[in-house]
């Protein structure tokens, strides 16, 4: 497909379990964001990429939470520990241009439910 | 720092119904203003944006206004359809220079029923 794909689409982790969501952007962006939407607010930036550099990691709530980018396309966001608080839905976004210079492609996003 | 403050929803028209949703920011210099729609079962999408004071965004009917002396940005339909139900963001970009992340508003649900 032409844009961002997410996977999976839903998770059920238990209380303390590791997840992985992963993030296709869309072929040869340069940029790529993750952002963290709880029910019924707006989303909040976790991290950017620029190729496979992380350039901004500012939002990451803990050191529980860690993405990566090591080639420069396909990201992964890491939950270690999950708790119930990180229940949430989980956006990419990624942009033919260096950060908002052009404009972002979001993806359908991954739904966290911790129980 | 900066930030965005939308209306609260949700709002529900009549099709046909004028909309305003109002937005307004704080922010460090002027950044672009941007509204990011959300269908249900879809991913986050650019509605429009403005790059600089005065000027004003459009598409698919909408449409915003860059204000600066208002610090505002409120969207605005003449003539709502069911097709527009969804949820509507506001946001803007920071850091001023770097631009490497969005802040958006709480969102704003619009329900139009026949």
């Amino acid at each position: 497909g032409a844009g961002v794909s997410q996977s999976p689409r839903y998770k059920v982790a238990k209380r303390g379990q590791d997840v992985a969501l992963r993030c296709d952007p869309i072929s040869g962006h340069v940029s790529l964001f993750w952002y963290q939407q709880a029910l019924g607010q707006g989303p909040e930036f976790l991290t950017y990429f620029q190729n496979e550099a992380q350039l901004d990691k500012s939002g990451l709530p803990s050191d529980r939470f860690f993405a990566e980018r090591p080639e420069g396309s396909v990201s992964t966001l890491k939950i270690q520990r999950t708790q119930q608080e990180d229940s949430a839905v989980y956006l990419c976004a990624s942009s033919p241009g260096q950060g908002l210079k052009a404009e972002a492609f979001f993806g359908q996003g991954t739904r966290l439910t911790v129980v | 720092g900066d930030s965005v403050t939308q209306m609260e929803g949700p709002v529900t028209l009549s099709e046909e119904a004028f909309l305003t949703i109002n937005c307004t920011y704080t922010a460090t210099g002027y950044p672009s203003l941007f509204w990011y729609v959300q269908y249900p079962g879809e991913g986050l999408q650019l509605l429009l944006k403005a790059t600089k004071a005065d000027d004003k965004g459009s598409n698919k009917g909408f449409e915003a206004t860059y204000r600066k002396e208002t610090t505002s940005f409120h969207l605005e339909k003449g003539s709502v359809q069911v097709s527009d139900s969804a949820v509507y963001f506001c946001a803007l970009p920071t850091p001023p220079g770097g631009y490497n992340k969005l802040i958006f508003g709480a969102g704003t649900r619009l329900a139009v029923h026949p």
